[in-house]
């Protein structure tokens, strides 16, 4: 399995952006790069994804290197509601028909008011 | 999006029984995954539920222990066998609708004490 390697903590104040590292060097060619967040005593919730390119959407921007190897979650504007731990995973494929996923320690972010 | 019901929420077993854990989805989904959360670690895949057949376990669970049913796609049972303390963890049910590179969705837990 591809693996991915992040801080296990940041801090950040509200209102300003943040910018959450992971590296994954392993990562294959048809891998996905999947971020997810867990709030606590809550069940992990989808963020982003990407491939290739810089993606964005509502909550956030995924920023991902020329060669793969990392990427980086943006949240522009942090919220102390953003207090959460962030996992950045590789989708794994198994066989031609399903994935899973394999998550790793992830980041706790910590937003100070 | 999908809507993922999980029972029980929370129970708290007496070591050397069993427990069934519900999940039920809103719609029919393509992936059922079941985890186990240990407090404080990440989440950690336990099996694939498989409509009709058997379950794909990863490495260091079995069968026996976490024995797992999909009968149809919007369903699928996880059973902790044989509790002991070291079971006491939360479990999620997690789904996904898409083959490909679509997201996962995941429920809200049922936390599990063996006293």
């Amino acid at each position: 399995d591809a693996k991915t390697t992040q801080p296990n903590s940041m801090e950040s104040n509200e209102e300003e952006p943040v910018h959450l590292p992971c590296n994954h060097s392993t990562i294959s060619g048809t891998d996905y790069i999947h971020w997810y967040r867990q709030l606590p005593s809550q069940g992990p919730e989808y963020v982003i994804h990407g491939l290739t390119s810089n993606v964005n959407n509502r909550m956030a921007s995924l920023a991902i290197a020329e060669d793969r190897k990392s990427s980086t979650l943006i949240l522009h504007r942090a919220t102390l509601r953003d207090a959460a731990v962030y996992y950045c995973i590789l989708r794994d494929r198994v066989g031609d028909s399903s994935y899973k996923l394999i998550f790793g320690s992830g980041t706790r972010l910590l937003v100070r008011p | 999006s999908a809507v993922i019901s999980q029972k029980p929420s929370r129970d708290i077993c007496q070591r050397g029984t069993s427990l069934t854990i519900q999940c039920q989805v809103d719609s029919q989904v393509t992936m059922m995954f079941w985890y186990r959360q240990q407090p404080g670690q990440s989440l950690t895949l336990i099996a694939t539920a498989n409509q009709g057949s058997e379950a794909t376990y990863e490495s260091g669970f079995v069968i026996d222990k976490f024995p797992i049913s999909r009968p149809n796609l919007t369903f699928s049972t996880l059973t902790v066998s044989n509790m002991s303390p070291e079971d006491s963890s939360i479990y999620l049910c997690s789904v996904a609708r898409d083959r490909g590179k679509g997201e996962a969705f995941f429920g809200q837990g049922t936390r599990l004490t063996v006293v």
